[in-house]
């Protein structure tokens, strides 16, 4: 089984604060997903990043993908409160592009 | 479009009672997948289907069951609840896409909203 750790597992962080969330594997990955998941609700995907050394960003957000495919890392600049939630990376395992794995959860919270 | 649906939304169960949950998508997708979250948690893969009449097991399928009929449903099935199954179980289908650059196909997922199930 690959799997996939996060770190940290909490964060409670002031609005205007930046913040890293880290994912990491012992094993290579095609590509790494992130989902972001409010309260009640499922998963929504961020973004996928495909490519070792790949930075994606989506507005205040930016994505790294390691180097060498076995890590990833989200980085929030200036949080605020709506950035609140459970942040999810996965990945397909080796050999198969049918299913993901999913790491264990970052759950960020962002307060004024 | 309603994307992914479920129901029922909140149930709870006594031990031993069996119930099916139920995941509609509108979005013509072949793969379907059932997860459940423990609270804090990450998901864990059930169950899933590469298209109708076809499912295989994920990391956890033990007490429970699933059928494909048609593309549109999948629905998961629980035969003797256990309290180790109070869960929040999410259904969600996956749309592939084909990244040129990379030769390689990126998913996507949709989620539905969940359904939390109580065992008692």
């Amino acid at each position: 089984t690959q799997l996939l750790e996060q770190s940290p597992q909490f964060l409670s962080i002031q609005e205007g604060e930046n913040l890293t969330v880290y994912c990491n594997s012992s094993s290579v990955f095609s590509s790494l997903q992130w989902y972001r998941q409010e309260p009640g609700e499922g998963p929504v995907l961020l973004v996928t990043v495909v490519t070792g050394g790949e930075v994606k960003k989506l507005k205040r957000l930016t994505f790294q993908f390691g180097d060498a495919r076995k890590d990833s890392s989200l980085h929030i600049t200036a949080a605020q409160p709506g950035d609140t939630g459970l942040y999810l990376c996965a990945g397909p395992p080796t050999g198969t592009a049918s299913k993901l794995t999913f790491g264990t959860g970052t759950r960020l919270q962002v307060t004024l | 479009n309603a994307g992914v649906t479920q129901t029922p939304k909140f149930r709870i169960l006594k031990i031993g009672q069996s119930m099916t949950l139920q995941c509609t998508q509108d979005m013509n997708h072949n793969y379907m997948y059932w997860y459940r979250q423990d609270p804090g948690m990450g998901l864990k893969l059930i169950y899933y289907s590469v298209g109708a009449g076809i499912t295989d097991k994920g990391e956890v399928p033990n007490g429970y069951n699933v059928s494909r009929s048609t593309t549109e449903d999948f629905p998961l099935r629980l035969e003797l609840a256990a309290p180790s199954q109070t869960s929040v179980y999410f259904c969600a289908s996956r749309k592939a896409n084909w990244d040129w650059r990379e030769g390689q196909s990126t998913d996507t997922q949709y989620f539905g909203p969940g359904t939390r199930l109580t065992v008692l």
